[in-house]
């Protein structure tokens, strides 16, 4: 099993310029989550998904960011326009609910975003 | 709603000592606990976790964890630890029977080991 796969690992772009990144989570996992890291503010959920369908948005910060699952294998998170306090590293990670042991959320490694 | 508590942001010990991170957590329905580990500059991966039956859980790399209803708490543990146990440890709780999945982490324990 690859485990969560998030592309790109590190990105640096310059302010005003949008970025997208990218997840693919286990197969089989019906649910997909976003998560922000950063030195002031911890882990943040950003946003999740069941099945596809967003869930819960109400962690994004702004309307900047935006989210899609157009399939049951891939994920976007876009940062339009991005700002240096997008900074961060960001998470995606994956688990399945249904029977006991299986929701565990499986992390992929993390994407390093820098906003110069 | 739920939440976690981890008590202590950062904890040094010495190397092949005993360590306890502690965790409490505040929920009005029933919970699963978590607790994970985050290597430098890798992702986080499951330690442990308390779903449903033994208190006491055992982990991965000799941790273990013990779940106390009545205190709210879910302490990690190891009785010698290693250099290479330095990592971010985040203590998380979602809640029981709930088809959202969500889990909420606590904000890490940052644990150092010297030699």
């Amino acid at each position: 099993d690859a485990g969560v796969i998030q592309s790109p690992r590190h990105e640096v772009t310059e302010m005003g310029q949008e970025v997208t990144l990218r997840c693919k989570p286990i197969s089989g996992h019906d649910y997909l989550f976003w998560y922000r890291q950063t030195m002031m503010r911890g882990l943040e959920l950003l946003i999740y998904f069941n099945n596809n369908v967003p869930i819960d948005d109400s962690g994004m910060p702004e309307d900047r960011f935006s989210a899609k699952m157009p399939n049951a294998s891939f994920s976007t998170l876009k940062i339009q326009p991005s700002e240096p306090r997008d900074s961060a590293v960001y998470f995606c990670a994956s688990s399945a609910f249904g029977t006991s042991g299986s929701i565990v959320q499986f992390f992929g490694p993390g994407t390093r975003l820098t906003v110069l | 709603a739920q939440s976690v508590t981890q008590l202590d942001s950062q904890v040094p010990v010495f190397e092949e000592a005993p360590v306890e991170l502690r965790c409490n957590y505040s929920s009005s329905v029933s919970v699963y606990l978590f607790w994970y580990v985050q290597y430098p500059n890798q992702g986080l991966q499951l330690l442990l976790k308390y779903l449903s039956g033994s208190t006491l859980v055992k982990g991965i790399n000799g941790f273990e964890a013990e779940f106390n209803k009545s205190q709210t708490s879910f302490h990690l543990r190891k009785p010698s630890v290693h250099i290479s146990d330095t990592a971010e440890y985040f203590c998380a709780v979602s809640a029981r029977y709930s088809s959202a999945s969500k889990i909420i982490f606590g904000s890490g324990t940052r644990l150092s080991i010297r030699p």
